[in-house]
C-alpha cells in the first residue's frame, strides 16, 4: 500500500533532550515535506527537501533540522526540545514540488515537550 | 509571500448544503486543491482544479473556481454527519503548496 510512516504517532517529552521524529515513503517520491498544526494557525512549513542531499527552510525551521540521505527516509530532528514545540506535526510526500501530483500526508505525530 | 484565507468554522444541518470558500493571492496559481483532515487523523486529497477550468463536480462536491476574483469555494450536498471534519485549502504556483488555516465543517445531526 502506497503510504507515508511516521513514528512514534505519540511522544512525551522532557525539555532538551534530543528527539527524532521518522518519515518514510514507500512511492518513490523526489518531494517531502514537515509541517507542524496549532490550533488557529493551521499548517506551517517546517523543512522541505526537493530530492535526495538537496534540504531547504520553510516557514518555521527555527529549532528543527532534517536530513535526506536516502530518497525515502526523511527524518525531523530537535537537538533540544522546547515546549513551544509541542504541537502535531505531519510529514507529506509528492513525486514531485510542482505540477499536478498532490501531496500525500502521514497521520501525524502528536509531540508533547513538557 | 503568497498567502491563502480561508473562514475558520461552518455549521451545517444534516442533509443541507456546505459551502466552504477560499481566497488565494498567488496569481500564477496552476491547481487547486481541497484537503479534508478527520479527526486524529492527516490530511487527505479531496479533490482539485486545474486553473483553467471554473467547476468540477464530483458527485455530491462541487468545486467552483473564479480566477479573476482568485476565489474558490466547494460545496458539500446533502452534507452528512460523516464530512465534520476540517478542510483546507491550497494553492500551486511556481512553488510548493501553500495551505489556508483549515475550516472547521461541524454537521448538526
Amino acid at each position: 500500500e502506497a503510504q507515508v510512516t511516521q513514528n512514534p504517532r505519540y511522544l512525551i517529552t522532557v525539555t532538551g533532550k534530543k528527539l527524532t521524529v521518522t518519515c518514510s515513503q514507500n512511492m518513490n517520491h523526489e518531494y517531502m515535506s514537515w509541517y507542524r498544526q496549532d490550533p488557529g494557525l493551521g499548517l506551517r512549513q517546517i523543512y522541505y527537501s526537493m530530492n535526495v542531499e538537496v534540504t531547504d527552510k520553510g516557514d518555521v525551521p527555527e529549532g528543527y533540522k532534517v536530513s535526506r540521505k536516502e530518497k525515502r527516509n526523511f527524518p525531523l530532528i530537535l537537538e533540544s526540545p522546547s515546549p513551544n514545540q509541542t504541537s502535531l506535526y505531519f510529514c507529506a510526500s509528492s513525486l514531485q514540488s510542482q505540477g499536478n501530483y498532490g501531496y500525500t500526508f502521514g497521520s501525524g505525530t502528536r509531540l508533547t515537550v513538557v | 509571500g503568497e498567502d491563502v484565507e480561508q473562514s475558520l468554522f461552518l455549521s451545517v444541518r444534516e442533509g443541507d448544503s456546505s459551502v466552504i470558500n477560499c481566497t488565494y493571492t498567488d496569481s500564477s496559481s496552476t491547481y487547486l486543491y481541497w484537503y479534508k483532515q478527520e479527526p486524529g487523523a492527516g490530511l487527505q486529497l479531496l479533490t482539485y482544479i486545474f486553473s483553467n477550468m471554473d467547476m468540477k463536480q464530483d458527485q455530491r462536491l462541487t468545486v467552483l473556481l473564479n480566477k479573476k476574483d482568485k476565489h474558490l469555494s466547494l460545496r458539500i450536498a446533502d452534507t452528512q454527519t460523516g464530512d465534520s471534519a476540517i478542510y483546507f485549502c491550497a494553492e500551486q504556483g511556481n512553488t510548493p503548496l501553500v495551505f489556508g488555516k483549515g475550516t472547521r465543517l461541524s454537521v448538526i445531526a
